[in-house]
């Protein structure tokens, strides 16, 4: 079974800074799609920004970009001159598709918790 | 806003009873995942309907049963309710999930609370 680990439940950045989220996750797989996710306290989850495992380009979404290490199967969150409105939960998620099948489930990580501060 | 709407949004139960969630999905989604997000917890997969079946499901018991209409909208039914039932469901809908685009979009949640 996938698992993703986040290994930082809260994180703190200034306004205007920069700040990255660490995600890991563990898999047999070869093709598979990493998300990460953004839940602001109105709890409504939002999509940052997406990575195919098969790309090597790291994805870029404006102020948002990631840093996709396929052989070590990490997968972090880079935030630049970060505003207030990126206070939130972020998921990291993996999404394989099911073998024989053709659906696929997100697997989440524990989440992290980031405060932008004024 | 993702397009995807969910009802209600809150709602109080207590052990023993039965609850129906609703989502609506994204315009031309046809594919429907639910979630259950435990409080501080990242989402866990229910099940997913893809074209009116269940194409895939979760570690839940067969007291979580679902639905998913012509129209792709869909239904999450928990019989039995326990008190870790209590938590907020997620909706998420995708255009086909083995398209090209297989981004979840989610909707807003219900919060259900069982006493």
């Amino acid at each position: 079974a996938q698992t993703v680990t986040q290994s930082q439940p809260e994180m703190s950045v200034q306004e205007a800074e920069t700040v990255t989220l660490s995600c890991t996750y563990d898999t047999s797989e070869n093709n598979y799609y990493l998300f990460w996710y953004k839940q602001p306290p109105s709890r409504q989850m939002i999509l940052v920004i997406r990575q195919e495992a098969y790309k090597q380009q790291n994805a870029t979404e404006n102020r948002f970009s990631v840093n996709f290490q396929k052989a070590a199967k990490s997968f972090s969150l880079k935030i630049s001159d970060s505003q207030l409105g990126d206070t939130a939960m972020y998921f990291c998620a993996f999404m394989k598709l099911a073998p024989g099948t053709s659906y696929g489930k997100l697997t989440f990580g524990q989440g992290t918790i980031l405060t932008v501060h004024p | 806003e993702t397009g995807v709407t969910q009802s209600p949004t809150h709602l109080i139960k207590t052990r023993g009873q039965q609850v129906t969630l609703r989502c609506s999905s994204q315009s031309g989604h046809n594919t429907v995942s639910w979630y259950q997000q435990a409080l501080g917890q990242g989402p866990q997969f229910i099940f997913q309907y893809y074209r009116e079946e269940e194409n895939g499901r979760g570690n839940f018991p067969p007291r979580f049963s679902g639905l998913q209409f012509p129209n792709y909208s869909s239904e999450l039914n928990v019989n039995a309710l326990e008190l870790d039932d209590s938590a907020l469901y997620l909706c998420a809908s995708s255009l086909g999930v083995a398209g090209l685009n297989k981004t979840q979009y989610f909707g807003p949640g219900t919060r259900l609370l069982v006493l």
